[in-house]
């Protein structure tokens, strides 16, 4: 298994361009999440789907949109980029379970600036 | 709403002796999780340890330990015979149960282990 994997590793954007982070998993996790991570802020989350076609918003949603057409794949666009998007963007994914909880696998992440 | 709280931005020990970071939460929730991940500099999210909240015993990984305070909101992990391999960012994480989706982390203490 490969994991949950993340393409690209590193991006530079300028200030209105878009572009789309990618994630995938191979586990048949249903959980995916997105966070992104800036200096002295821990990691905070910007969306997550509970299974394919369900979205919704995290902590810091503004900016990002999200979809989940299948269960391995959950990619983040940003629609027009700016500096205060510049941060390390990692996903996540996890089996659900009522009764209990289970790990979140993450990926390596996306280190991501904007000009 | 559920706030995790690092109170220690920055910490060092000498290889072989035992070092404690901190953690509190605050939640209104009866059942959950609390986590220890590891970040090296590779950037990889690496979780260390978990804990229970309906469990009083406290986990313990091999030379990773934490004392668990459930009244007082309190999730401290102790790491014992520090190695150098144990430079990194600590991440102290809460999580709900069944919503492994949705952590909310703290800010991290970075721990340097010196020679």
């Amino acid at each position: 298994n490969a994991g949950v994997t993340q393409t690209p590793k590193f991006q530079v954007l300028k200030t209105g361009q878009s572009m789309t982070l990618q994630c995938a998993q191979d586990m048949n996790h249903e959980y995916m999440s997105w966070y992104r991570q800036d200096p002295g802020m821990g990691l905070r989350l910007i969306h997550y789907s509970v299974g394919a076609g369900i979205t919704d918003q995290g902590e810091v949603p503004n900016g990002y949109n999200v979809s989940r057409s299948t269960t391995e794949d959950f990619p983040l666009r940003l629609l027009s980029a700016a500096p205060s998007q510049t941060s390390v963007y990692f996903c996540a994914s996890s089996r659900p379970t009522r009764s209990s909880y289970n790990e979140q696998f993450f990926g390596p992440g996306t280190r991501l600036t904007v000009l | 709403a559920q706030t995790v709280t690092q109170s220690q931005p920055e910490m060092s020990v000498q290889e072989a002796e035992t070092v404690t970071l901190s953690c509190t939460y605050d939640t209104s929730e009866s059942n959950y999780y609390l986590f220890w991940y590891k970040q090296p500099p590779s950037r990889q999210m690496i979780l260390v340890i978990r804990q229970e909240a309906y469990k009083q015993q406290n986990a313990t990984e091999n030379r990773f330990s934490v004392n668990f305070q459930k009244a007082a909101k309190s999730f401290s992990l102790k790491i014992s015979d520090s190695q150098l391999g144990d430079t990194a960012m600590y991440f102290c994480a809460f999580g709900t149960q069944g919503g492994s989706e949705k952590l909310v982390f703290g800010k991290g203490t970075k721990l340097t282990v010196n020679p």
